[in-house]
């Protein structure tokens, strides 16, 4: 089974519709991370989350809220969302050391907003 | 302003015929240099992490180096299944989260 898992894969909305993209996993990491990947842009970070308690936002955070329900869960939410939002999703997980540690990523969620 | 910087965007490659890509970083303080394969469709696949100058890893054809400025990501004897995206990322600023470079487009053809 796959380390970091994440619901749905592919997911076809309209403008206006809330939907929550989902992301488990199995590593025991404290970390994890919502990135999306444009064409051209290359990775960007979302939300940023260090344990349950602790929730940052990152480089594009408008737009979309997150939720951590467990140190195992983190979900990304898009209120309303648009079509500049078509993107190819990504969460990250990584451990909580002092330093800066490797992030393992999922297999990504693939949105389409019409 | 954290930067990172990757080339060539695109790299096309005979098999066998070994090269290098490079990642160049502008960073306050760096805090890891990682590199990252990519398929199309999947998640990046974590490759090396490097910390200090001077430093290098190898994990079969791959060999990556460190210096102060930039890392490079040697492929030597390259095959077609090592065509994909290889995706550059430095650990920066207050929090250390990952910048990451655009990629860069190996294609390997038999």
């Amino acid at each position: 089974d796959a380390d970091v898992t994440q619901t749905p894969r592919n997911r076809i909305t309209k403008t206006g519709k809330r939907i929550m993209l989902e992301c488990s996993q199995t590593k025991g990491h404290d970390r994890m991370y919502w990135y999306r990947q444009d064409p051209g842009l290359g990775l960007r970070l979302i939300y940023y989350s260090f344990d349950v308690k602790d929730i940052n936002k990152g480089e594009i955070s408008d737009g979309y809220s997150v939720s951590r329900q467990a140190q195992a869960k983190f979900s990304l939410s898009l209120e309303s969302a648009i079509p500049n939002q078509t993107a190819l999703y990504f969460c990250a997980t990584s451990v909580g050391t002092g330093r800066v540690e490797t992030q393992y990523f999922g297999p990504g969620t693939r949105l389409l907003v019409l | 302003e954290d930067q990172v910087t990757q080339s060539p965007e695109a790299l096309r490659l005979q098999e066998g015929e070994s090269s290098s890509l490079n990642c160049s970083y502008t960073v306050s303080g760096l805090r890891g240099l990682f590199w990252y394969r990519q398929d199309p469709g999947k998640g990046p696949e974590f490759l090396f992490t490097l910390y200090s100058a001077g430093e290098e890893k190898e994990k079969e054809r791959l060999k990556a180096t460190l210096t102060k400025k930039e890392s490079f990501l040697h492929i030597t004897a390259p095959k077609p299944e090592d065509s994909a995206t290889y995706l550059c990322a430095v650990g920066g600023g207050s929090q250390g989260n990952l910048i990451f470079g655009k990629g860069t487009k190996l294609s390997v053809k038999p």
